[in-house]
């Protein structure tokens, strides 16, 4: 089993809507946790940490659940620049190593 | 600042040749990570120093493959009688700890096709 597992996708997006995903880890013991965005052939860039009371930067809105152990993002008003491939990420806090990376969500924003 | 950066952007090679791939982290940054990443697929952990050291090669996908960091700054990926299904983009990441976590920050990768 994957420690970071997200849906693949692609979620198609008419532009302006609002588009939510999950991704969820199995280790308990994270504590640390992150979501990129990856565009086709381009390095991953952090979009947004995610802290435990859950966060919002503009359109983008994680949530934290460590009870069922899954992070959200949502994504309001969506624009067709949002078109890419979120990853979810994972670590254990106050330990140096391994950032667990999901495998990503793909959005698609259609016109 | 300067973000990280990772050279050569592109290698073409034939197989059985040696690569070296060189990744340079954000200035102050101790954690330095390494990533594959092949076509269409997800990151591929394969390696990752404190300063120097390496405490956790366990996603170095076979003997071929070796790192090195030094002074705590540039670090090389080797791959040593590369094959096809080595073709991939190498990603590099560098971090620094705070108090609230740590962020990792990506490279542009090379993209390392094997004939």
């Amino acid at each position: 089993r994957k420690e970071v597992e997200q849906d693949p996708g692609p979620f198609n997006v008419p532009e302006g809507a609002t588009v939510a995903f999950n991704c969820t880890y199995s280790n308990s013991a994270s504590q640390s946790f992150f979501w990129y965005r990856q565009d086709c052939r381009k390095e991953p860039k952090l979009l947004m940490s995610v802290y435990s009371s859950g966060n919002e930067d503009g359109r983008f809105t994680a949530q934290l659940n460590r009870a069922s152990q899954y992070i959200s993002l949502l994504i309001r008003d969506s624009k067709l620049s949002d078109s890419a491939t979120y990853l979810c990420v994972a670590k254990v806090h106050d330990s140096w190593g391994k950032f667990q990376f999901g495998a990503g969500t793909q959005v698609v924003v259609t016109p | 600042g300067a973000g990280v950066s990772q050279s050569p952007s592109n290698k073409v090679t034939e197989k059985g040749k040696d690569v070296e791939l060189r990744c340079d982290p954000i200035s102050g940054h101790t954690a330095l990570y390494w990533y594959r990443q092949r076509l269409g697929q997800g990151l591929e952990f394969l390696i990752y120093f404190q300063g120097n050291s390496a405490p956790d090669k366990s996603g170095l996908p076979s003997d071929r493959f070796s790192a090195e960091r030094t002074g705590e700054s540039v670090s090389t990926l080797t791959i040593q009688r590369t094959q096809q299904e080595d073709s991939a983009v190498y990603l590099c990441a560098s971090s620094r700890y705070r108090l609230g976590g740590e962020t990792q920050y990506f490279g542009p990768g090379t993209r390392l096709l094997v004939l």
